[in-house]
């Protein structure tokens, strides 16, 4: 399976601020992707990383608000923008497997707005 | 839209079989995926299932694929305290996107 990490393990910050998330993965993917959970929840998926052109984002996600890049194979980074203290998840990328029949999660953003 | 639901809570004691069920509305789903949270972590792929199978193992761990009901379940054999954990069900998107949809997650408690 790939090894992801991300960066910033967690962060607290302040309301209207912005925040970078950076996802590493250890082997060219083609397919990633941004989840969040929000406390007590389950995952729904923010928007699907595309290299080389513009995220797709879900019913709900808007690019102003959650900007993504994707400039090569093993990278990408989510920015949660102006944020508020409704942000407050955790932010989690996943890539898919090599044979296109699993998704692997990275260790996740526990993110708190203050 | 799709839909995937668990129920919220399970209770086993240690050595014990835990059973965990979940249902999904997709027909066209073509992986279905069952994760493992533990508190303060990421989420670990356990096991998952081609939708034309309709049983899987994988040592301790078996899933069962009723495709007619749309029910998904996992067993886990001699349940131990560290399998304490949440528990996600996923069903791949039939589409074109490649996304998994998440039921809302069953907290398994592990009594010793």
């Amino acid at each position: 399976s790939a090894v992801i990490s991300q960066k910033p393990s967690r962060d607290i910050c302040q309301r209207g601020t912005s925040l970078t998330i950076q996802c590493q993965v250890d082997s060219q993917v083609t397919m990633m992707f941004w989840y969040r959970q929000q406390p007590g929840q389950s995952l729904t998926l923010i928007a699907t990383a595309n290299q080389g052109s513009e995220a797709t984002y879900e019913s709900g996600f808007v690019i102003d608000k959650f900007p993504i890049s994707r400039p090569n194979l093993t990278f990408s980074t989510l920015t949660v923008s102006n944020m508020s203290p409704e942000d407050s998840s955790i932010y989690l990328c996943s890539v898919e497997g090599p044979v296109g029949e699993t998704q692997y999660f990275g260790p996740g953003t526990r993110l708190l707005v203050l | 839209g799709e839909d995937v639901e668990q129920s919220l809570f399970l209770s086993v004691r240690e050595g014990d079989s835990s059973v965990i069920n979940c249902t999904y509305t997709d027909s066209s789903s073509t992986y279905l995926y069952w994760y493992k949270q533990e508190p303060g972590a990421g989420l670990q792929l356990l096991t998952y299932i081609f939708s034309n199978m309709d049983m899987k193992q994988d040592q301790r761990l078996t899933v069962l694929l009723n495709k007619k009901d749309k029910h998904l379940s996992l067993r886990i054999a001699d349940t131990q305290t560290g399998d304490s954990a949440i528990y996600f069900c996923a069903e791949r998107d039939g589409g074109a996107t490649n996304k998994l949809i998440f039921g809302t997650g069953t907290l398994l408690a592990v009594q010793p």
